[in-house]
């Protein structure tokens, strides 16, 4: 059974960082691209990264571009989000993702509020 | 970006009735090269993580019941429940994976009478 296990999330200042995490189980995590992707409290869904399989290619969006940075750790099934000056406007519950055309397992989410 | 256009953007139907929700894309998600439409439809539940319904417009994924259509082709997309159940209640996206970025639309929040 595949399984996607967020962690990291919290309650963070303004210009500060976060770092989170995904455990991956159930499927073999170095066959597939990862995402992750975000949802602003009662919004819809934004897509935030997306990583390669072996973590050489990476893309962003333009609202994170430059502060997010994707990385995967392929001998620990692991997927991370790092997040560098975090705004107000980054509060969302950020899903982990694997994205095996389309996104077709999620992880249960991760709540980052960014506030002072 | 491909921009993507979900109507209505709520709608409430009685159990055992059919319903029908556009999605929209500001440009053609049809793959010349295999015919393939890079079109899928998510559905949320209320409190949930969302849930991959149905990719290349119109598979559907194992374990989901044959009531959940999903047609069309291009530009203009359709998702289908043939007889809505209570379980069905849920906000169903739409989401493009032609071309980075990766967009969704805003949703259709179904509400059951």
């Amino acid at each position: 059974e595949v399984q996607l296990v967020e962690s990291g999330g919290g309650l963070v200042q303004p210009g500060r960082s976060l770092k989170l995490s995904c455990a991956a189980s159930g499927f073999t995590f170095s066959n597939y691209y990862m995402a992750w992707v975000r949802q602003a409290p009662k919004k819809g869904l934004e897509w935030v990264a997306t990583i390669s399989t072996s973590g050489s290619r990476t893309y962003y969006p333009d609202s994170v571009k430059g502060r997010f940075t994707i990385s995967r750790d392929n001998a620990k099934s692991s997927l991370y989000l790092q997040m560098n000056s975090l705004k107000s406007e980054d509060t969302a519950t950020y899903y982990c993702a694997r994205q095996g055309y389309p996104l077709d397992y999620w992880g249960q989410g991760v709540m980052v509020t960014v506030s002072s | 970006d491909i921009v993507m256009t979900q109507t209505p953007s709520s709608q409430a139907v009685s159990a055992g009735e059919k319903v029908t929700m556009s999605c929209k894309s500001s440009q053609s998600l049809l793959y010349s090269e295999n015919k393939k439409n890079y079109l899928a439809w998510y559905q949320q539940k209320p409190g949930q993580s969302p849930k991959l319904l149905i990719s290349w417009a119109s598979t559907r994924e194992s374990g989901v019941p044959d009531r959940f259509i999903g047609s069309g082709s291009g530009t203009d997309f359709t998702l289908t429940i043939s007889s809505v159940q209570a379980e069905d209640l849920a906000v169903y996206y739409c989401e493009q994976y032609y071309d980075t970025p990766l967009t969704f639309g805003s949703g259709t929040k179904l509400e059951i009478k």
